[in-house]
């Protein structure tokens, strides 16, 4: 069966670095897309990143543009978001969402992100 | 990309229909017959109700229907449940592996 798995959340101050992982089974890993979705304290859900199958191009949304880094292990079958400079207002579940097509069929459970002094 | 707008929020009694609607534009829910619509419970992550804008996922109760016109796409609740009060989301295809998902419903039912 398929299974998502985030990892790597936690407290952070403001201006420091964390990196969250997405273990993947259940699919082959390395023909998808795959996505980290967030959301903010009593928030919507925000399309944060995208890599590509072969993690040969990604996507980032505008908030999170230059500060954080997606990328992809096809051995591992394990994605992971690299986010520096980390702000009061990147406070969020961040979730790993995966679909074989045009919608998000799949779901971890989500990880906490917290930055805070 | 600019969220989907959706109602803050919407309620009903046990057994009415509720219907939410999604409005984007002609470069998302207008130029793709890929809207999805997500129940999210407290505490839980979304669970996907609506794909390809009308199709149920198994399990998915047929009370639970999804339409679009043009820009804008809806959901409607058929013989509301106590259960169905929860968050709902759209989420339209936007190109390129990328998605945008809309600002979010409370359903409440009374």
């Amino acid at each position: 069966q398929v299974q998502v798995v985030e990892s790597g959340g936690g407290v952070v101050q403001p201006g420091r670095s964390l990196r969250l992982s997405c273990a993947a089974s259940g699919f082959t890993f390395s023909r998808y897309p795959m996505h980290w979705v967030r959301q903010a304290p009593g928030k919507g859900l925000e399309c944060v990143a995208i890599i590509w199958p072969d993690g040969s191009n990604e996507y980032y949304g505008d908030p999170v543009k230059g500060r954080f880094t997606i990328s992809r292990d096809n051995s591992k079958n394990t994605m992971y978001l690299q986010m520096n400079s980390l702000r009061a207002e990147d406070t969020a579940i961040y979730y790993c969402a995966w679909g074989p097509l045009f919608y998000f069929e799949y779901w971890g459970q989500g990880t906490l992100v917290t930055v805070s002094s | 990309q600019s969220a989907l707008t959706q109602p803050r929020s919407v309620s009903g009694s046990p057994g009415q229909s509720v219907t939410i609607s999604c409005t984007g534009t002609s470069s998302d829910i207008g130029a793709y017959n890929y809207v999805s619509w997500y129940q999210q419970c407290p505490g839980k992550a979304p669970k996907v109700i609506i794909f390809d804008v009308s199709r149920r996922p198994s399990g998915v109760p047929d009370r639970f229907s999804g339409s679009k016109s043009g820009n804008t796409a809806s959901l409607t609740i058929s013989g509301l449940q106590a259960e169905d009060e929860a968050h709902y989301y759209c989420c339209s295809f936007v190109g390129g592996f990328n998605f945008v998902f809309g600002s979010g419903t409370e359903v409440t039912v009374l």
